[in-house]
């Protein structure tokens, strides 16, 4: 079993482009959550998405952001027209149901130059 | 009140200590937590589930306190390779998704 599979490990993106970041979750869980790192703090909850579903949103940054977990495929989530700010480790987590088994991927760092 | 909330250390103690950190949380209908290990510029790994009972594993024990909204966890007989930050964590909107303390910093030396 792979666990959660999370690419690019590493991503530099200048202001302005746009940064795609995948993530496959283990296999049999059909439950992927998206968190990010800031330097210095904690984990903060972005997104919950079941296959072809959004189901929780409520951590996402209103623009720019955005999730998908298509049938098939991994789930992406991208990032339009980047801003230093949005530098951090983003992790993406799988369940096969609720928060009791979350195994988390080892996260894509972005740096925006 | 922030919700979850941890003293971020860092708590430096020697190889074989005991050594015990403390979180609250502001949500009282909370059932379940849990602890989480992370190592530096690493992923997140469960360390242990928090309910009623409490819990232990080997030299882990967690420890739950509703009536004053606080978790704990204790470490006994310190090792080296349990140098890393410990993370307190809570359900968020409808338990599947977790809101995560900014975490406990354990430096164990030799």
């Amino acid at each position: 079993n792979a666990g959660v599979m999370q690419n690019p490990r590493h991503l530099v993106r200048r202001r302005g482009q746009e940064a795609r970041l995948r993530c496959s979750p283990m296999k049999g869980h059909s439950h992927v959550y998206w968190y990010r790192q800031l330097p210095e703090e904690g984990l903060k909850f972005m997104v919950y998405l079941q296959k072809e579903n959004i189901i929780d949103e409520s951590g996402m940054p209103k623009e720019r952001f955005s999730a998908e977990f298509p049938k098939e495929g991994p789930s992406i989530l991208r990032i339009q027209q980047v801003v230093r700010g949005d530098s951090a480790a983003y992790f993406c987590a799988s369940s096969e149901q609720g928060a009791d088994g979350y195994t988390f991927g080892s996260g894509t760092r972005l740096t925006v130059v | 009140r922030k919700e979850v909330e941890q003293d971020p250390g860092p708590f430096n103690v020697p190889e074989g200590a005991t050594v015990a950190f403390n979180c609250t949380y502001s949500n009282s209908a909370s059932q379940s937590f849990f602890w989480y290990r992370q190592d530096c510029r690493k992923e997140p790994k469960l360390l242990m589930s928090v309910y009623s009972s409490g819990n232990e594993d080997g030299r882990f024990t967690a420890q739950l306190n509703r009536a004053s909204q606080y978790i704990s966890l204790l470490i006994r007989d310190s090792k080296l390779s349990d140098s890393a930050t410990y993370l307190c964590v809570a359900p968020h909107s409808g338990y599947s998704t977790l809101t995560f303390g900014k975490g406990t910093m354990l430096l164990v030396s030799p």
